[in-house]
């Protein structure tokens, strides 16, 4: 099946400084990637859709300034999240969907801690 | 009112035993995936369905999704070690398997 790789897998912050998260897709093309965050023992939320060549979409309740999104490739997506705070530590997933199948692949995780 | 359940929530079984763990949508589906994930990892794809009384299988996990596409079930046969972890189910609710609306969960604990 699709690979797609999730970097840094575990990122320890002080609150105020911003967190880049990169999601790959390793052996497919991607149009379409989707962050996802999951706090612990919940189901993930998407957070917003990433579209090559064009701006994310972004959920109600997400804010677009905090966690900015960036498509600049096929086969990159990347998560900044902005003057990180404590509330902000979770579990960060991304998912790629495969343009021929529909399929969905998820990036194994970064988590996030914020001090 | 969540939108998609899961049922049950968790469960333990006896290595060998047979299990079904649930999906419920409120609303007719466009498509239905399946997901394992063990504790802080990333989600492993394992099914996915899209027409009305489609069945799947994949080794010892079988994946149905009935005639109204509202119901889901997963069906593990002789449960294993190896199949613990969390189960979510995923709905297509737009037709372009885009977004994804996941259930709760279901936990998996296979007892030796």
């Amino acid at each position: 099946g699709a690979v797609v790789s999730q970097h840094p897998s575990r990122v320890i912050c002080k609150s105020g400084t911003s967190v880049k998260i990169e999601c790959r897709s390793l052996d497919f093309q991607a149009t379409t990637m989707f962050w996802y965050r999951q706090f612990p023992k919940q189901s993930l939320m998407l957070m917003a859709t990433s579209n090559e060549g064009s701006k994310a979409t972004y959920e109600q309740g997400v804010e677009k300034d905090k966690f900015l999104i960036n498509h600049a490739s096929l086969t990159l997506s990347t998560l900044t999240v902005t003057s990180a705070h404590p509330e902000d530590s979770s579990f960060y997933i991304c998912s790629a969907r495969e343009i021929q199948n529909n399929e969905q692949f998820f990036g194994p995780g970064t988590r996030l801690t914020v001090l | 009112s969540q939108e998609l359940e899961q049922s049950p929530q968790s469960l333990i079984v006896q290595e060998g035993k047979n299990l079904t763990i649930n999906c419920t949508s409120s609303k007719t589906l466009y498509g239905l995936y399946w997901y394992k994930q063990k504790y802080g990892e990333g989600l492993i794809f394992l099914m996915m369905l899209q027409k009305g009384g489609e069945e799947k299988s994949h080794e010892k996990i079988t994946a149905k999704l009935d005639e109204k596409k509202q119901q889901s079930s997963l069906h593990i046969t002789a449960s294993q070690p190896s199949h613990a972890g969390i189960y979510l189910c995923g709905a297509d609710r737009t037709g372009t398997a885009s977004k994804l609306t996941f259930g709760t969960g279901t936990r998996l604990q296979v007892t030796l």
